[in-house]
């Protein structure tokens, strides 16, 4: 079962525009973390923030947790072509630190 | 350091067959899980492996089993298969204690008919 869902589900913009992904989640959580994945492809870690962290950054990348609300945003600033991919938020509970990760965004971004 | 690897990256295989995938982890990673990839469920977490033991178990049949070798790679196996198991699987490594960030392989497609 999902414990992070990403909204929205798709998101299509131009190059040089900014996209914001958003995650919410259910239950409390130890740490958040973002991925990205290519077509058909491995995930790629791109940041992780810890339940006692408001903000990181990262490059072009700005990741919010906001753990009242349970809810998380990636930002992505000044996108290119080639941050089209999917975009999956993943939370973990508890000791395992197994992540539970959400459908996911699939971001276009248009040159 | 090289970056995890699976193979094969791709297979086709028969209702009722089984099929072994392997996974080599980062070097000196310790924790190797497996994760199942399909369109209609998302990504779902099989089982992890930490120093040959499982460790973390998903909620899959036991048709889906695993091991971890002395080495830190690991195989999965799927007996009898369904036709629902086709899927991307994808396994990840890390170092095993104090962070949660995997590293991700390529992935195995496996399609069943």
């Amino acid at each position: 079962s999902q414990q992070g869902e990403e909204d929205p589900q798709a998101l299509s913009i131009q190059e040089g525009e900014n996209a914001t992904m958003n995650c919410s989640y259910k239950t409390s959580i130890n740490n958040l973390q973002w991925y990205r994945q290519n077509s058909g492809r491995g995930l790629v870690h791109l940041i992780l923030i810890r339940s006692n962290e408001r903000e990181k950054h990262s490059g072009r990348l700005r990741v919010t947790l906001d753990t009242s609300k349970k809810s998380s945003s990636l930002l992505i600033t000044a996108s290119r072509a080639a941050d089209t991919a999917s975009y999956f938020c993943a939370t973990d509970a508890g000791g395992s630190y197994i992540p539970t990760f959400g459908r996911g965004t699939s971001l276009i971004v248009h040159p | 350091k090289a970056g995890v690897t699976q193979t094969p990256r791709y297979l086709i295989k028969t209702r009722g067959q089984q099929v072994t995938l392997s996974c080599s982890p980062i070097s000196g990673h310790r924790s190797v899980s497996w994760y199942q990839q399909t369109p209609g469920q998302g990504l779902q977490f099989l089982f992890e492996y930490f120093s040959e033991t499982q460790r973390n178990k998903g909620n899959f049949p036991g048709r889906f089993s695993g091991r971890q070798f002395s080495n830190s790679r690991s195989e999965m196996n799927v007996s009898t298969l369904e036709l629902g198991d086709s899927a991307l699987y994808l396994c990840a490594s890390r170092p095993g204690t104090g962070s949660p960030e995997q590293y991700f392989g390529p992935g195995t497609r496996l399609t069943v008919t």
